[in-house]
């Protein structure tokens, strides 16, 4: 069955560490969304993609950036962590253009910057 | 002012009690609106989605959406302990993929 993965399910680091969290789809999706969800906030936009070699930024983008080399993976790098972003840190994706565009959500990564 | 609001909650109901989750918003391009699920320490699942004004059923849930006032609305029937989990409206404009997320409600079904 196709999924969505992201590793690792849980991560504590320091401040001012560089961090990445992986996120794998196969469902062969062109789209992909980078979350994090906060008390009081819901889930805001960090970063997407629409496609191979494209990204964009969110609505809460600083100090976060992405990069899409294939369909199936879609990093997101904390250039240097800081304790604003201890959050959960969800992936979705989901598929092209369209009227009906369910995003899959992967089962998040809980994040601790010390 | 956010785009969409959404009451917090938290919501504890008793079983089989109706229970009606709602949002507004304030961007009128929004053309599709969506609910999703999402129990605890778990990624949101799309439990509903609508495009048009009015009610949309599916067991014993039902979507109902008032474009004209910018209002939409989660109807459960029969609550039950299962459907105790957070539920988030979303929305997006037309030609988009991205989505704008409410806070979330939660909802605490009792036995």
């Amino acid at each position: 069955d196709a999924e969505i993965t992201q590793s690792p399910r849980h991560k504590i680091t320091e401040t001012g560490r560089q961090v990445t969290l992986a996120c794998h789809q196969t469902w062969n999706h062109n789209n992909m969304f980078w979350y994090r969800q906060d008390l009081g906030h819901g889930l805001r936009l960090i970063h997407y993609s629409y496609g191979v070699q494209d990204t964009n930024k969110g609505e809460v983008s600083d100090g976060y950036s992405v990069s899409r080399s294939n369909t199936e993976d879609l990093p997101l790098t904390l250039e240097s962590a800081a304790s604003s972003q201890t959050s959960v840190y969800f992936c979705a994706s989901s598929e092209e253009r369209g009227s009906y565009n369910e995003q899959f959500f992967g089962p998040g990564t809980r994040l601790t910057v010390l | 002012q956010k785009e969409v609001e959404q009451d917090p909650g938290p919501l504890s109901v008793p079983e089989g009690a109706i229970v009606s989750l709602n949002c507004t918003y304030s961007n009128s391009a929004f053309q599709y609106f969506m609910w999703y699920r999402q129990y605890s320490r778990k990624g949101p699942e799309l439990l509903m989605y609508t495009y048009s004004s009015g009610n949309k059923e599916d067991g014993r849930f039902t979507a109902q959406v008032d474009k004209s006032s910018k209002y939409i609305s989660l109807f459960i029937r029969d609550s039950q302990p299962s459907d105790s989990a957070t539920y988030l409206c979303a929305m997006r404009s037309g030609g988009y993929q991205k989505v704008t997320f409410g806070t979330g409600t939660k909802l605490q079904v009792i036995p």
